[in-house]
């Protein structure tokens, strides 16, 4: 059982390129998350999905966009990398029942040159 | 600004020590409020989690005590271990969506 898979890893940006991160999970939750960690910062939500097809803005969403178009994906876009998106991405997901645990993905280290 | 607020930043316990990581929050619309811990390279994996309307739950040498009137919880590790060392995030999350709001991290290091 995978759980939550992230691709990829590592990635290096030039300024200005763009990029697509993927989030994969085989536990059939409902609900989808894309975080932000940076140091001394938490973890901060940039965009969350309640369900396919639907999307909305977390606490930190200006330069990327998302999609769902299946039920397991849920897809992290930069348009336009800043140096400013360097961090570390992390998805999760749950199941929509009030307070229950979200899964962690291993996370995408993005580098913006 | 962070509406959940974390501290330390970093602790050193010697083994079988006690750990203790302390947050506060502001939003009274918080009723979830779990502890997660990261190990270097993986994302973060729930440790322990409480609502409100108790003040205390314990789970193995872990132990979360909760103070609704100050609008505080912590996180108590019990006779620590060198695999205790990671990071904690504690967080908090309202009804609505599951989302979670993190505090900033401890990064715990237990000496053997």
């Amino acid at each position: 059982n995978a759980g939550v898979t992230q691709t990829p890893k590592f990635r290096v940006l030039k300024t200005g390129q763009s990029m697509t991160l993927l989030c994969a999970q085989d536990m059939n939750h409902e609900y989808m998350y894309w975080y932000r960690q940076d140091p001394g910062m938490g973890l901060r939500l940039i965009h969350y999905s309640v369900g396919e097809g639907t999307t909305a803005k977390g606490e930190v969403p200006d330069g990327y966009n998302v999609s769902r178009l299946k039920k397991q994906n849920f897809l992290l876009g930069l348009e336009s990398a800043a140096p400013s998106q360097t961090s570390v991405y992390f998805c999760a997901s749950s199941y929509p029942q009030v307070n229950t645990e979200a899964f962690f993905g291993q996370g995408t280290r993005l580098t913006v040159v | 600004q962070q509406q959940v607020k974390q501290s330390p930043q970093s602790l050193i316990v010697q083994k079988g020590g006690i750990s203790i990581i302390n947050c506060a929050y502001e939003n009274t619309a918080f009723d979830y409020f779990p502890w997660y811990q990261q190990f270097p390279g993986k994302g973060p994996a729930l440790l322990i989690a409480i609502r409100p309307d108790v003040s205390e739950k314990k789970e193995g040498r872990f132990t979360i005590s909760f103070n609704k009137s100050a609008k505080q919880f912590s996180l108590h590790i019990m006779d620590s271990q060198p695999g205790d060392s990671a990071t904690y995030f504690c967080a908090a999350s309202r009804p609505r969506g599951n989302k979670l709001v993190f505090g900033a991290g401890t990064i715990l290091r237990v000496k053997s």
